[in-house]
């Protein structure tokens, strides 16, 4: 079957960093998504990652092995407003988007 | 950037009624859209896909006769919930592709909150 790991929930201080990591297991792959989503709001795309290696935006990066099956999001420079569920998605053999539980990343001041 | 927008953001019905969702790509065509369902702390769930022009292609298990899809432009796509009920209560979510290749990202839209009483 296809499953996509992440921690339930992962907490962090201001101005710290964080690294949310992402295990996957799918039928083919055609990228992975990296998603925030604050309670109650839709989902904001965050990245996407299709080769392995490091994609860096800003204070947000995603890192990929695809021998691995393996994801982090890195945080830096942590804000409240980053207080949000981070969800981790993988795009399979079909281009269908299977999507991990979310990792609810709480900061703390 | 590509804005997905949907209507209404909050709906409250009773048990029985049907409630209409609608989901637009503001800036950008879209060719495909999805739809999808999350119930309290937990993901997405995919109901269903759906190209303009032709019939949504549902997910298993979702019922296509209870969820009335219609694509009917590159801009609109709507979500007929019919006969309510509290078990259909949730937070559903549309997202559209600006173009048709597949690995393009998927916007989402600010999501409907539908409870049922």
């Amino acid at each position: 079957g296809q499953n996509i790991d992440q921690p339930t929930e992962m907490t962090a201080t201001e101005g710290a960093i964080v690294q949310i990591n992402c295990t996957y297991q799918t039928s083919g792959f055609n990228g992975l998504f990296w998603y925030q989503q604050h309670a109650g709001e839709a989902p904001t795309f965050l990245s996407y990652n299709v080769l392995d290696g490091l994609e860096e935006k800003g204070r947000f990066s995603s890192f990929l092995s695809r021998s691995k099956g393996y994801s982090y999001l890195l945080l830096k420079e942590l804000q409240m407003k980053d207080s949000a569920s981070y969800l981790c998605a993988v795009m399979d053999s079909n281009y269908q988007l299977i999507w991990g539980a979310g990792t609810k990343l709480i900061i703390k001041p | 950037g590509a804005v997905v927008s949907q209507h209404p953001s909050w709906v409250i019905c009773k048990s029985g009624t049907s409630v209409k969702i609608e989901c637009r790509s503001l800036d950008f065509q879209a060719t495909t859209m999805f739809w999808y369902r999350q119930f309290p702390k937990q993901s997405l769930m995919l109901m269903a896909t759906s190209n303009e022009g032709s019939k949504a292609t549902y997910e298993q298990g979702v019922e296509k006769d209870k969820f009335l899809i219609n694509h009917a432009s590159l801009t609109l796509s709507t979500l007929t919930v019919t006969s309510a009920h509290p078990e259909d209560s949730s937070f559903y979510i549309c997202s559209a592709k600006t173009s048709g290749r597949a690995t393009d990202t998927q916007y989402f839209g600010p999501g409907t909150r539908l409870t049922v009483l």
